[in-house]
């Protein structure tokens, strides 16, 4: 069973818009969750992070959204850029439990 | 370089031939964890440790796959009598100390079995 769900598999965005990524999970005991970057050839790099007693985070353009009744969180990047381009993944975790659940992971293409 | 690095990048083996993959975390970095990514798909947990302490293999297939990390550092992962859907790529990861320290990925080993 998927345990964090990311039901686009893609997005195209315009340059200077806003991306919006989405994430679903279904584990109530989900309390940490995590957005990785990947580009081709490489492995996942770390983006942004929440815990389940904020419902926001911020770090410049990427801000995380969490709505922990929905089981679901947010990525928003303003504004988008060309080097934005890749594939975001979603994770969660327990903390009691030491192991990340990805998702599926959306490719993003920001195009100029 | 200061990453993650892992060996060999590239694998091809035939079916039944016993691989090795290794990791090498950023120094310093007590836990350590391997995943395994199909094609189209997200990291999948396997196992991790704390120093050279195996702490959760929940995530490991079946008993022909094992890991060690024997001084706390370098780990192995040792997939023996490969099968065809031992295919994938198969990624380490270390952190500082624990989850909710950042895991730093390395580039993964790709693995396939003919």
């Amino acid at each position: 069973d998927q345990q964090v769900k990311q039901n686009s598999p893609s997005l195209s965005v315009q340059e200077g818009r806003i991306s919006i990524l989405n994430c679903d999970y279904t584990n109530s005991m989900f309390d940490y969750f995590l957005w990785y970057k990947k580009y081709p050839a490489e492995g996942p790099t770390f983006l942004i992070s929440i815990s389940s007693i904020k419902d926001k985070n911020e770090d410049g353009r990427f801000t995380v959204f969490l709505n922990k009744s929905a089981k679901h969180l947010s990525l928003h990047i303003v504004p988008s850029q060309p080097g934005d381009s890749a594939v975001y993944f979603c994770a969660a975790s327990n903390t009691g439990f030491q192991k990340l659940v990805f998702g599926t992971g959306t490719r993003l293409l920001v195009s100029p | 370089g200061a990453g993650v690095s892992q060996s060999p990048r590239y694998k091809v083996t035939k079916r039944g031939q016993d691989v090795a993959l290794r990791c090498d975390p950023i120094s310093g970095h007590v836990s350590l964890y391997w995943y395994r990514q199909a094609l189209g798909q997200g990291p999948e947990f396997l196992t991790y440790f704390n120093y050279e302490a195996q702490q959760d293999k929940s995530g490991l297939p079946n008993d022909r796959f094992s890991a060690e990390r024997p001084e706390g550092s370098i780990s192995t992962l040792t997939i023996q009598r490969t099968e065809q859907r031992d295919s994938a790529m198969y990624r380490c990861a270390s952190s500082l100390a624990g989850l909710t320290d950042t895991q730093y990925f390395g580039p993964g080993t790709r693995l396939t079995v003919l």
